[in-house]
């Protein structure tokens, strides 16, 4: 059961510039994560944002939520190539019993 | 180091020998879960456990099997892989579910089933 779509599929972009990614989902949440998968190793947590929050930061990662859209949006900003990597949301749904549900992902490719 | 820790990272093997692909969290975490990864799939959860002799299907449970008799350890078991079980695998795992507690991964599992 996919709940959350990323995108683009794909993004590639020079150094310096800002990396935008979005996530749609179908239901209602309780909280949606980001996390960040360099090619074919484990995903890392980037950052949470729960249902009654709108913006949150974390160092060059900004995330926005719209729970009217129901949708989210992923920013890294003044890219590097080590941002080179696959970008996943993932929601807990409300009634999914806190499991999260993640999204296809976006790769991001960051070009010296 | 806080971490989950997989074995093997990488498995080849044929069509119906079974195999076991061990996982253990020394986080003292509750929560533990088995994804799979395919190219245009995404995540896909297998199964998960809650805690200690509690465990649930997720949505992709066909052919495998869980087992958690310590809270440290998740094995994940394939009684009779098929070709179609070749995937990359992830254990994880967090302090709890459903209170938006953040997963922490394993490095994988790359299995291949001839």
């Amino acid at each position: 059961s996919q709940q959350g779509e990323e995108d683009p599929q794909a993004l590639s972009i020079q150094e310096g510039e800002n990396a935008t990614m979005n996530c749609s989902y179908k239901t209602s949440i309780n909280n949606l994560q980001w996390y960040r998968q360099n090619s074919g190793r484990g995903l890392v947590h980037l950052i949470l944002i729960r249902s009654n929050e709108r913006e949150k930061h974390s160092g060059r990662l900004r995330v926005t939520l719209d729970t009217s859209k129901k949708s989210s949006s992923l920013l890294i900003t003044a890219s590097r190539a080590a941002d080179t990597a696959s970008y996943f949301c993932a929601t807990d749904a409300r009634g999914s019993q806190g499991n999260l549900i993640f999204g296809k992902g976006t790769k991001l490719s960051v070009k010296p | 180091e806080a971490q989950v820790t997989q074995n093997p990272r990488y498995l080849i093997t044929v069509t119906g020998k079974k195999l076991t692909v061990t996982c253990s969290q020394n986080m003292n975490h509750e929560y533990m879960s088995w994804y799979r990864q395919d190219p245009g799939l995404g995540l896909r959860q297998i199964y998960y456990s809650m805690n200690v002799e509690v465990t649930d299907k997720g949505d992709v449970p066909e052919g495998y099997k869980v087992s958690r008799k310590e809270k440290r350890n998740f094995p994940l078991i394939l009684e009779s892989p098929s070709p179609n079980q070749t995937s990359l695998y992830f254990c994880a795992s967090s302090l709890g579910r459903g209170r938006g507690e953040k997963l922490f991964f394993g490095s994988g599992t790359q299995l291949s089933v001839l």
